[in-house]
């Protein structure tokens, strides 16, 4: 079955610098790689996703890159914020099925 | 105005006592989930759900047991529950059954188990 990689595993960032997450996932068949923001006490919300013919996607301060051939994804941060400290999945889907990463616990220092 | 609902929020019981959770989505949605996030945070697949269908259905001990009265209801029955059971237990819906888009998690429910 599929496997997804996540590192790092926490990451501290000073407010305003940027934040890289990065995965690698085991089945060239997937073909959906969201990534979800767990606040503390709450279930994962969806923040960004990009599908397999995409290389690429943005949403003002969060943008996703992803390299099939290599089969690893990662989630990019900039202008970093409090609000933005939470734990962060990546996915990996194939079919209906979501395959999650270890998670990566982000503190934005003010 | 909760779009997927679960109760209780927190649950705590004995080992060989038998529970359930349930799960509502006011959000029309066809597929509804069950996730366990262990207390590392790692968080897998249990069961998946479409039109009250079963369609995925993970190495889940029996004694876990999903139902599903109709689509914008899946609840979850534990059997003797164990020590290792305990654990945060998501709900999640999402439309349609390709697996290309959003899936919406509940707050989830705190099993503690003693």
């Amino acid at each position: 079955g599929e496997n997804v990689e996540q590192h790092p595993s926490t990451l501290s960032v000073q407010e305003g610098d940027s934040a890289v997450i990065k995965c690698t996932y085991s089945d060239s068949a997937s073909n959906y790689f969201p990534w979800y923001k767990q606040e503390l006490g709450k279930g994962p919300q969806l923040i960004i996703d990009i599908r397999s013919n995409v290389g690429e996607k943005k949403d003002q301060r969060i943008a996703v890159t992803l390299n099939k051939t290599a089969k690893h994804f990662s989630l990019h941060i900039t202008e970093t914020q409090p609000e933005d400290s939470a734990v962060y999945f990546c996915a990996a889907s194939r079919g209906n099925k979501l395959t999650f990463g270890g998670g990566t616990r982000v503190l934005v220092k003010p | 105005d909760t779009a997927v609902s679960q109760t209780p929020k927190y649950l705590v019981t004995q080992m060989g006592n038998d529970k359930s959770i349930k799960c509502e989505q006011n959000l029309g949605h066809d597929t509804m989930y069950w996730y366990k996030q262990d207390s590392k945070k790692f968080l897998k697949i249990m069961f998946s759900y479409n039109n009250k269908e079963l369609i995925i259905n993970e190495t889940v001990p029996n004694r876990f047991s999903p139902k599903s009265p109709d689509k914008a209801h899946l609840n979850l029955h534990i059997n003797s529950l164990e020590l290792g059971d305990s654990a945060v237990y998501f709900c999640a819906s999402s439309q349609g059954q390709d697996g290309l888009g959003e899936q919406y998690f509940g707050p989830g429910t705190r099993l503690t188990v003693t």
